[in-house]
Formats: C-alpha cells, sequence, structure tokens
C-alpha cells in the first residue's frame, strides 16, 4: 500500500515563528502536492512538484514556500505564520495517472 | 478558472435511505472526474473515478457515479446508506491537455447517516 506519512498531525504555533510541516511517500511517485483543507472552501492546492527540485505554485501559494531535495520527501515552509493560516495541511502523491491522489492523514497547524 | 461546485454542503439521512449528491463542473474541454472520501479521523480517498468510456461508473462500498456531459455533472449515488458512510465526499476535476494537469476540488458536503 502507498503510504504518505505528515510527520505532525498538531502543531500549535505563534503568530510570526517559522514553520515546517514535512510529507514523505514511500512510492516513489513523481508528483507531490500540498493542499489546505478548510470548512466550507473544499481543498485549495499550495504548491506541487513533478520532480526533485522542480516546484509550481498552485492556487493560494501567498504565504507559503516548499522544498523537495529528495524525490520521496516535499516540505511545506511558512516563513512566518499567520493567525488566517491556522488550518488542515495535507500532503498527497501520485503517478503520472492524472488525478489519482494518495494523501496523507494532515497535519492540523493552530497559529495564535 | 476551473470550478467545481458541490450544492449540497450538509446531508443528513436515515439508513436505508437513497443518496445522490451533486457535482458540476465549469470547462467544456476533456476532463477526468473524480470522488474523494474522507472518514471520520481518515485520510482522504479515492472513491471512484471517470477517464472515458461507460459514464456511469462504479466503485468501492456499493457507490457509482453518472457523468452527463451535456449537464457538466458527476453525481455520486448509492442506493441504500449505511451509518458507516458517515463522511465528508469531494467531487474533484481535471482538465485534460492543459499541460500539467492539476486536480481542483469541490467544497465538499458532510454525510451524516442516523443509524
Amino acid at each position: 500500500d502507498v503510504k504518505v506519512t505528515q510527520s505532525s498531525r498538531y502543531l500549535v504555533k505563534r503568530t510570526g515563528e517559522k514553520v515546517f510541516l514535512e510529507c514523505v511517500q514511500d512510492m516513489d511517485h513523481e508528483n507531490m502536492f500540498w493542499y489546505r483543507q478548510d470548512p466550507g472552501l473544499g481543498l485549495r492546492l499550495i504548491y506541487f512538484s513533478y520532480d526533485v527540485k522542480m516546484k509550481e505554485k498552485g492556487d493560494i501559494p501567498e504565504g507559503y514556500s516548499v522544498s523537495r531535495e529528495k524525490k520521496e520527501r516535499f516540505s511545506l515552509i511558512l516563513e512566518s505564520a499567520s493567525t488566517n493560516q491556522t488550518s488542515m495541511y495535507l500532503c498527497a502523491s501520485s503517478t503520472l495517472s492524472p488525478g489519482e491522489l494518495f494523501f496523507g492523514e494532515g497535519s492540523r497547524l493552530t497559529v495564535l | 478558472a476551473q470550478s467545481v461546485s458541490q450544492h449540497n454542503h450538509h446531508v443528513i439521512l436515515s439508513e436505508a435511505a437513497s443518496l445522490e449528491l451533486g457535482c458540476n463542473y465549469s470547462y467544456g474541454g476533456t476532463v477526468n472526474l473524480f470522488w474523494y472520501v474522507q472518514y471520520p479521523g481518515q485520510h482522504l480517498q479515492l472513491l471512484l473515478k471517470y477517464f472515458s468510456g461507460d459514464p456511469l461508473v462504479k466503485g468501492i462500498k456499493g457507490f457509482e457515479a453518472e457523468f452527463i456531459k451535456s449537464k457538466f455533472s458527476f453525481n455520486l449515488r448509492k442506493p441504500s446508506v449505511q451509518w458507516s458512510d458517515t463522511a465528508e465526499y469531494f467531487c474533484a476535476v481535471i482538465l485534460m491537455n492543459t499541460g500539467f494537469q492539476k486536480l481542483v476540488f469541490g467544497t465538499g458536503t458532510r454525510l451524516l447517516v442516523s443509524p
């Protein structure tokens, strides 16, 4: 089975702190994604990567950056956390079959 | 811009009732269509998908969905729901032949099935 592991299930941070969310997949997938999930808004794409060291902005990249130094690992970085970044963050990976994503369990971030 | 609409945000049903969740999308090119489900406390997972061929597709746990191209719709159905179907359901669409294909999700429908 494909496994996508997010390093932290729950985080509480203060405004202005730098936050790292880590994601690792074990199936050698080319594509990796970061979404945020908010009630009533569904899933919105923050960033994605289709290869090592490659990254592309999604629909809501402001306030975020990403890093993909190894194929299996995709990190989301909040340079200076703000309260409006309180959310559930979902990492996903996929092969070349478009749209078939495998998700991690999510990281719930609260920014105080 | 691409958009996916799920008009029912919350649905409450009794066990054995029939279910239909609506999904509409807003572009006319070739699309691949998906339903994902998130059970309480679990990760989001693929329920079913449509790429081409028979517009009536069957997924796991007795779910099915019908692609109606003329209506830009991909509604999810189940003849008889169970308490264990309580979950949030997301419709998603990819517009094909547009470079890297990004999956666009609807806003989700929370289904509560009462025993």
